[in-house]
């Protein structure tokens, strides 16, 4: 069975911090790994990484995959209270081109 | 349109009615999905359409569940004989083509009493 895990489960950094959010996965048909920010419902996109190595970067957000670890990291430098959100990890696997997703990390930035 | 549309935004109903979900699809993508999220979970796969057909139905949890897309772009999710199990947000993704980001809708959350 499919499996993403991402952790922590949930963060609380004040303004100005820099965080680091991990995903794991063991899957049977690995074709790109997705990065999402979840507000309210619906889950916003954020990066597609497909390529070990190679870093994605829009903004204070950036992402690494590492295909030989099966992982994948989200970073945000000079965090503002506008992150908070939960963070959810999903790998494109099969196929069907289902996403699988983790359980998320949600990130609470306070002032 | 400007993004992925669902209506409605909220439906509570009572156990044992019928319900259909609508989802609107950003324009010219060919592939549409639907997800389940329960709460502290991530979304749950239901079933993927390419076209007018689904290609994958299998996330979809028993055959009181049915989705349609009947000319390629508009979809609604049918749930029969509503249980109180079903409550969840109920997300529609599209893409355009297999493979290729997805873009979420705002969700229906679904409430049977």
């Amino acid at each position: 069975e499919d499996k993403v895990v991402q952790s922590p489960l949930s963060l609380v950094v004040h303004e100005g911090d820099t965080v680091t959010l991990n995903c794991s996965y063991e899957v049977t048909n690995f074709r790109s790994l997705l990065w999402y920010k979840q507000e309210k419902k619906a889950p916003t996109f954020l990066f597609m990484l497909t390529s070990s190595g190679i870093e994605k970067k829009s903004g204070r957000l950036s992402s690494i995959l590492d295909k030989k670890e099966l992982s994948s990291i989200l970073n945000i430098t000079a965090t503002q209270t506008g992150d908070s959100a939960i963070y959810l990890c999903a790998v494109n696997t099969g196929t069907a081109s289902k996403l699988t997703f983790g359980t998320g990390t949600r990130l609470q930035v306070t002032l | 349109g400007a993004g992925v549309s669902q209506t409605p935004s909220n439906k509570v109903t009572e156990k044992g009615k019928y319900v259909e979900l609508r989802c609107d699809p950003i324009s010219g993508h060919t592939a549409l999905y639907w997800y389940r999220q329960s709460l502290g979970q991530g979304p749950e796969f239901l079933i993927y359409f390419q076209g007018t057909g689904a290609a994958d139905d299998s996330g979809l949890p028993n055959d009181r569940f049915f989705a349609v897309r009947p000319e390629g772009s508009v979809s609604t999710l049918k749930i029969q004989r509503t249980e109180r199990g079903d409550s969840a947000v109920y997300l529609c993704a599209s893409s355009l083509m297999a493979a290729s980001e997805q873009f979420f809708g705002p969700g229906t959350r679904l409430t049977v009493l």
